[in-house]
């Protein structure tokens, strides 16, 4: 069965620097997402993504955030410069659209020291 | 902006127990979905309900979307069922998720 994959499952970094998590959704989705789940708490819509451009962001998503689908396979999330806050798991998901269900990755799990 | 609220927020059953976990939101959505995060933290599709009534295995779902709630039903748990169990509603373009209900099957 198709499955959304990202990479890396871990990544450690420092405070300022920039990190680009990867996600290859389903193959024949158009509808991409990034949510983020801080240790312990609920799942954060980040932003959605169609046809190469946003279709809607939270107020999360400021200006150190952006959203890129470099190629016809992959999506990536880039934090311009980390804060202790954005310490988390984010997860990609995708939908195809003839269905509403949204399939998630297995998360990238982001620290910053 | 719409409210997605679950209860319990937390649940002890033993095994071979029934339960049932609420969401209710605040306003219209165009649809529910149901998740389980299990232990190692992934995300698993379990429904997508905007309304009616679904069931796979033990699991069954129902949402009524006039009233603005859906009810996840779980049969005879088994320690697996272990986790954390979301509700997300979608709004335009934009998921919101409730806290969620944690259980905890004990053997």
């Amino acid at each position: 069965e198709p499955e959304v994959t990202q990479t890396p499952s871990h990544q450690v970094t420092q405070m300022g620097q920039e990190v680009i998590l990867r996600c290859v959704p389903i193959s024949n989705h158009l509808y991409f997402y990034w949510y983020r789940q801080i240790l312990g708490q609920k799942v954060e819509f980040l932003v959605s993504f169609y046809n190469n451009e946003i279709s809607e962001k939270s107020e999360i998503f400021d200006d150190q955030f952006s959203v890129e689908r470099p190629d016809g396979s992959n999506f990536t999330l880039k934090i311009r410069s980390t804060k202790l806050e954005d310490s988390a798991m984010y997860f990609c998901a995708s939908r195809s659209g003839g269905s509403e269900t949204q399939y998630f990755g297995p998360g990238t799990r982001l620290l910053v020291l | 902006g719409i409210q997605v609220e679950q209860s319990p927020p937390d649940l002890i059953l033993q095994e071979g127990a029934n339960s049932t976990l609420r969401c209710n939101f605040s306003d219209s959505v165009n649809n529910l979905q149901w998740f389980h995060q299990n232990p190692w933290g992934q995300l698993i599709n379990l429904f997508y309900i905007p309304s009616g009534t679904k069931q796979n295995g033990r699991l069954s779902a129902t949402t009524v979307a006039t009233e603005r709630y859906s009810l996840l039903y779980i049969s005879s748990s088994q320690t697996t069922d272990s986790g954390v169990y979301f509700c997300a509603v979608l709004v335009g373009f934009k998921t919101i998720f409730g806290a969620g209900t944690r259980l905890f099957v004990k053997a």
